[in-house]
C-alpha cells in the first residue's frame, strides 16, 4: 500500500510569511494526525482528526495555525505568519481508527525552515 | 499524566556488539508502550509495542523490549549490533485511557555504530 505521503519535503521562507503543508493519507485510514518536531525533540501532537473533525486541537496554537480536511481525506495544515521558531519538522501521520493498537504510519515530514 | 523518559540522548557502539536504549515509563495505569526508529530523512517506523500482553516483546529488525513493572522501565535490546542500526530512536507512551490513541514521545537516543 502507499505509505503517508507529504508535501513539501523542505520548505525556506522569510518571518511574517504564511507557509503550507499538504497531507495525503493511507486510504480507509480515518484518523489523521499532525506533529511538531522540533530540532533534538520528539514529535509532539498538534492535531487530531477523525474524518473531517477535529477531535484533539488542544495544542495547535490558535492565534496562527490553522488546520482542515477537507472531505475526510487530505488534510492541510498552515502557519500565518510564520515565526522564526516554528522552524521544526512537521510530520503527519494516519491511522486507521483513532483508538487505541491502532498503528500509527507517518510520512517523511515537511522541513520548515524560517530567516 | 503519562510520560517517558529516555536516559540517554547519544549511544555509540560497534558492529556486531549489544544495543540498549534505555526508557522510563510514568503512568497512573498499566501503560501502552511503543518504540520507534526514525532513519534521517524519514517518517517514524514502528518497531515494537507493548499492551499488557507478554511483557518481552519482539519487533522487527532483530529488535526487543521487555517491559518491567517493577522497574518502571521498556528498555530496548538488540543483540548484535548492524550499520544500517544507526538512526534516533523514540521511546512512547499512549496517553489517556480508553479508545484515546494519542501518543506521548521522549525526546531520543540517537544511536551510533561504529565499523
Amino acid at each position: 500500500e502507499a505509505g503517508v505521503v507529504q508535501s513539501p519535503r523542505y520548505k525556506i521562507i522569510e518571518k511574517k510569511q504564511p507557509v503550507a503543508f499538504w497531507c495525503n493519507p493511507i486510504s480507509g485510514h480515518n484518523t489523521l494526525y499532525w506533529y511538531r518536531q522540533n530540532l533534538g525533540q520528539g514529535p509532539e501532537l498538534l492535531i487530531r482528526y477523525e474524518n473531517e473533525e477535529a477531535v484533539d486541537d488542544s495544542q495547535l496554537p490558535k492565534d496562527r495555525f490553522s488546520a482542515e480536511r477537507l472531505k475526510g481525506v487530505d488534510s492541510t495544515l498552515k502557519i500565518q505568519p510564520a515565526e522564526l521558531g516554528d522552524s521544526a519538522v512537521y510530520l503527519c501521520a494516519s491511522s486507521l481508527r483513532g483508538t487505541a493498537n491502532s498503528p500509527l504510519h507517518f510520512g517523511n515530514g515537511t522541513r520548515l525552515t524560517v530567516t | 499524566a503519562q510520560s517517558v523518559t529516555q536516559l540517554d540522548s547519544h549511544v555509540s557502539v560497534s558492529e556486531g556488539t549489544p544495543v540498549l536504549l534505555r526508557c522510563n515509563y510514568s503512568s497512573s495505569y498499566s501503560p501502552s508502550l511503543f518504540w520507534y526508529v526514525q532513519h534521517p530523512n524519514k517518517g517514524l517506523q514502528l518497531l515494537l509495542k507493548y499492551t499488557s500482553a507478554a511483557t518481552l516483546v519482539k519487533g522487527i529488525n532483530g529488535f526487543e523490549a521487555e517491559f518491567k513493572k517493577s522497574e518502571t522501565s521498556f528498555h530496548l535490546t538488540k543483540p548484535s549490533a548492524h550499520m544500517s542500526d544507526a538512526a534516533e530512536y523514540f521511546c512512547v507512551v499512549r496517553s489517556g485511557g480508553g479508545a484515546t490513541n494519542k501518543l506521548i514521545f521522549g525526546t531520543g537516543t540517537l544511536l551510533a555504530v561504529q565499523p
